[in-house]
């Protein structure tokens, strides 16, 4: 199975910053990776599919970087409703396996 | 508008059995895959099960294989996870998804508890 490695666990950070989360995959994915935000009590959303395409409906201020083992997610400058929990994805091979989440919270 | 609606949740006692159905209205729902994930109480996602959109593919996690079946009904735009033998490490919100590039759409989850 492939392993998802989210950093960091969790972060604590102010209106207007500039959030970087990362995610390791054990072996290559390609761009076969996917981020989702996920708030509490709510079903997950898709933020970014293959890598680095930004789904429809998803604000600009969210982009996503990466290919083979190591991606990013970044905000460009979070704001008050991006205080969530965000989970990589890969859908390289079955079993289908996700990150372990980052949690962004008010500093 | 993509909606897909979970039902069948409930408490369950362990090593009983529950059926999950998804209800999709608003795409063409026998053009996409579809996938079961699911999140214990306090925890991050895990993938369950994926069926194909002619239903010839399935693919399970180690977890749930041989109690866990998925299928779908595409004249009734359905899909389903038939759960036996259930355990209490089960427990969890259910969630329907659907498979484009990435899960794009999800239902709003149906909680599944085993306990005695």
């Amino acid at each position: 199975d492939i392993q998802m490695t989210q950093s960091p666990s969790s972060l604590s950070a102010s209106v207007g910053d500039r959030v970087t989360i990362t995610c390791r995959a054990s072996q290559n994915i390609n761009n076969y990776l996917n981020w989702y935000q996920q708030k509490p009590g709510k079903a997950p959303k898709l933020l970014i599919y293959a890598a680095s395409t930004l789904q429809s409906g998803v604000p600009s201020r969210f982009s996503g970087s990466g290919s083979g083992t190591d991606f990013t997610l970044t905000i460009s400058s979070l704001q008050p409703e991006d205080f969530a929990t965000y989970y990589c994805h890969q859908s390289y091979s079955t079993p289908w396996t996700f990150g372990q989440g980052t949690k962004v919270d008010i500093k | 508008e993509v909606q897909l609606v979970e039902s069948g949740g409930g408490l369950v006692q362990p090593g009983g059995s529950l059926r999950l159905s998804c209800a999709a209205s608003g795409f063409t729902f026998s053009s996409y895959s579809m996938n079961w994930v699911r999140q214990a109480p306090g925890t991050g996602l895990e993938w369950v099960s994926y069926i194909s959109s002619s239903g010839s593919t399935i693919y399970y996690a180690d977890s749930v294989k041989g109690r866990f079946t998925i299928s779908r009904d595409n004249a009734k735009n359905s899909l389903s996870l038939q759960m036996n033998s259930l355990r209490a490490e089960d427990t969890a919100v259910y969630y329907c998804a659907r498979d484009r590039v990435g899960l794009d759409h999800w239902g709003q989850g149906t909680l599944v508890t085993v306990s005695s």
